[in-house]
């Protein structure tokens, strides 16, 4: 079956413009993260969504980033204002919500630059 | 102290020989523990997940887990050039869907 996908693939843009990047999710899964991975660094976790529940925002470095999941499936990061320091490899994971299961699986990622 | 720990590497091991990863944790009330390879400049990859303290075996792959010492560790067996890689070990509080924290994970090569 499809995997995560996750699109653009690479995206470069100025200092100062917003940003959308998109993750659509394995089907049935309800769990969506997005982490941030910079050159050589371990994977940054951002936000967290499940189901209708509140999302757990806690890794958002700024509030220039902010991301909303419409209809429980496709997610949206965007980035307002960038800035260079926010070059880097945005992923996105999902999971299913079976009880005893944290199982992640990650889509392709975007890589994105900032000039 | 970061919440996940592991060595960078890179860790070098002969082909055919055990590669072994390790891996420590600051949460006690941890209960899920997964172990990543990310090949470079591609997504991470599960390979292993493990929930209670133990063993837990696939194909070359061995996961370990002790709780009492917050200590998550990966055996990889007859080590490949193919097993060449960042491995990531990451930790949940919860065995349910729920954030994961990621170590900086161990390049591992494997010499021919």
């Amino acid at each position: 079956g499809a995997g995560v996908s996750q699109s653009p693939s690479n995206k470069v843009t100025e200092k100062g413009k917003d940003v959308e990047l998109r993750c659509d999710p394995i089907s049935g899964h309800t769990a969506l993260y997005w982490y941030r991975q910079s050159l050589g660094q371990g994977l940054e976790f951002l936000i967290y969504f499940q189901g209708n529940s509140a999302p757990d925002k806690s890794g958002l470095p700024s509030d220039r980033f902010s991301a909303e999941r419409t209809g429980g499936s496709v997610s949206t990061l965007t980035i307002q204002r960038t800035q260079q320091e926010d070059s880097a490899v945005y992923l996105c994971a999902s999971s299913s919500i079976a009880v005893t299961i944290n199982e992640q699986f990650f889509g392709p990622g975007t890589r994105l630059t900032v000039l | 102290q970061k919440e996940v720990e592991q060595n960078s590497g890179p860790l070098s091991v002969p082909e055919g020989a055990i590669a072994s990863l390790n891996c420590t944790y600051s949460d006690r009330v941890s209960q899920s523990f997964f172990w990543y390879r990310q090949y470079s400049g591609k997504s991470p990859e599960l390979i292993m997940s493990i929930y209670s303290n133990g063993d837990k075996e696939d194909g070359r792959f061995t996961a370990q887990l002790n709780k009492a010492s917050q200590y998550v560790s990966l055996l990889i067996r007859d080590s490949q050039p193919s097993d060449s890689a960042t491995y990531l070990c990451a930790v949940g509080q919860y065995s349910s869907a729920s954030k994961i924290i990621f170590g900086s994970g161990t390049r591992l090569s494997i010499r021919p």
